[in-house]
């Protein structure tokens, strides 16, 4: 059955630390997309990222970092040198075949940047 | 408007009213959704339209009640809630590229209906 982990519910850390967000996901296919999104407080979701599962290559934008490992079905996201604004709920999501148009979300990990 | 937005922000209603949530999306795009986002679980996708016709419905009770009207307008809504329907009602729009295969366009939120139903 297809599944998205993310164990870590909440984080806090001080501005200017480095943060890493996992996300584990379980899928049979060997076709399938892993998404980032981020919910600040305003309630709307973010589109961050979208990695294919035949991509294996890490990306990196501006602060934020992404670290794609098929051998552990691990996508984790980086931020370094978090700022304040970087408060928000992350969102980890997998699509695959098996589910048509129905993502599959992780329950999020709340990260709290603090001054 | 740019985006998606979302009417009202907020909305608190007995469980006898009736009640509709709007969405209107300015991208163009060809696809929208209704999502569910209650605390403690993960968002829960109720309803999809691409071309205005409902591709998937995910066994949700028959006191939400979806409409397409055209590729820009969604509305659900909504009669005899019961409390636990409270949660934020996410609205969403993406432009399918592949239909049948995995999900894979990112879509585009708006910033939520917060229903409370007493």
């Amino acid at each position: 059955a297809q599944k998205v982990t993310q164990a870590q519910t909440e984080i806090s850390v001080v501005e200017k630390e480095d943060v890493t967000l996992d996300c584990v996901y379980e899928t049979r296919d060997t076709t399938y997309y892993l998404f980032w999104y981020k919910q600040p407080p305003s309630g709307e979701l973010v589109f961050l990222i979208r990695r294919n599962s035949f991509d294996e290559q890490n990306e990196i934008s501006g602060r934020y970092s992404w670290n794609f490992q098929k051998s552990t079905s691990s996508f984790n996201f980086t931020i370094t040198a978090s700022q304040v604004v970087d408060s928000a709920v992350y969102f980890c999501a997998l699509g695959d075949a098996g589910n048509n148009r129905k993502l599959i979300w992780g329950l999020g990990t709340s990260l709290a940047v603090n001054p | 408007e740019t985006g998606v937005t979302q009417t009202p922000r907020h909305l608190v209603m007995g469980m006898t009213n009736k009640k509709s949530l709007k969405c209107e999306q300015h991208l163009g795009h060809n696809a929208m959704y209704w999502y569910k986002q209650s605390a403690k679980k993960p968002l829960e996708l109720m309803f999809v339209y691409s071309l205005e016709e409902r591709v998937e419905n995910n066994s949700v009770p028959s006191r939400f009640s979806p409409e397409c009207p055209n590729s820009s307008h969604l509305f659900l809504h909504l009669h005899t809630l019961q409390p636990e329907d409270s949660a934020l009602y996410l609205c969403a729009s993406s432009q399918d590229s592949e239909i049948g295969g995995a999900p894979r366009d990112e879509q585009f939120f708006g910033p939520g209906t917060r229903l409370t139903v007493l």
